[in-house]
């Protein structure tokens, strides 16, 4: 059974241009969920998801991101314009389908964002 | 504000030996769960306490919970080299704004030595 899937792995980019982070969670699992982590530092809320749906996005700055997890294809996270301090970690989680209170969250490897 | 805070932040010990690393938040919780973070890598999810509960034990991992104190523990028996990773305490509670979450501390950087 594949483990929470994140491509790519590291990503360069440019100041102002567009940054796509892809997600796939684990088989069966429903809940998505989005972290920044930033060096030293422990794992930041950005964003929850369900298919179609954001139910929770109160950890993801108002401008210039964005996040969907469509009913096909994988969840995106999308940076728009970036600026120097989007530079991170950004990783993904899934859990499975059913109550996700009490249930562990599986992570995927992360992709590192650095702009240039 | 860090709603979970690890100490101490690093933690060299030889191998063989216990590794305890304690972990304080600040409001009510629904659970507590543990993670490790090898260099490079997700996360990888140890142990999920629930606020009912004191202690818990899987293999050489033991955690206890004290709510009153708003403090959790976690000892690695007999460490192996391999342990050596980042270990974080995640603290799940209500966010208000429709679900619960998963706040982090910065973690305690653990190094066993062979």
């Amino acid at each position: 059974n594949a483990g929470v899937m994140q491509n790519p792995r590291h990503l360069v980019r440019r100041r102002g241009q567009e940054a796509r982070l892809r997600c796939s969670p684990m088989k069966g699992h429903s809940h998505v969920y989005w972290y920044r982590q930033l060096p030293e530092e422990g794992l930041k809320f950005m964003v929850y998801l369900q298919k179609e749906n954001i139910i929770d996005e109160s950890g993801m700055p108002k401008e210039r991101f964005s996040a969907e997890f469509p009913k096909e294809g994988p969840s995106i996270l999308r940076i728009q314009q970036v600026v120097r301090g989007d530079s991170a970690a950004y990783f993904c989680a899934s859990s499975p389908l059913g109550d996700p209170t009490n249930q562990p969250q599986h992570f995927g490897d992360g992709t590192r964002l650095s702009i240039l | 504000s860090q709603q979970g805070e690890e100490d101490p932040q690093a933690l060299s010990i030889q191998e063989g030996e216990n590794a305890t690393m304690n972990c304080s938040y600040k409001t009510s919780i629904n659970n507590l769960q543990w993670y490790r973070q090898n260099s490079g890598r997700g996360l990888v999810h140890l142990i999920l306490i629930r606020s009912n509960e004191r202690e818990k034990h899987s293999g050489r991992l033991r955690v206890t919970l004290d709510t009153s104190k708003k403090s959790s523990s976690l000892l690695i028996t007999a460490s192996r080299a391999a342990d050596t990773a980042s270990y974080f305490c995640a603290t799940d509670s209500y966010s208000g704004a429709g679900s619960y979450q998963l706040t982090f501390g910065k973690g305690t950087k653990l190094s066993v030595i062979p």
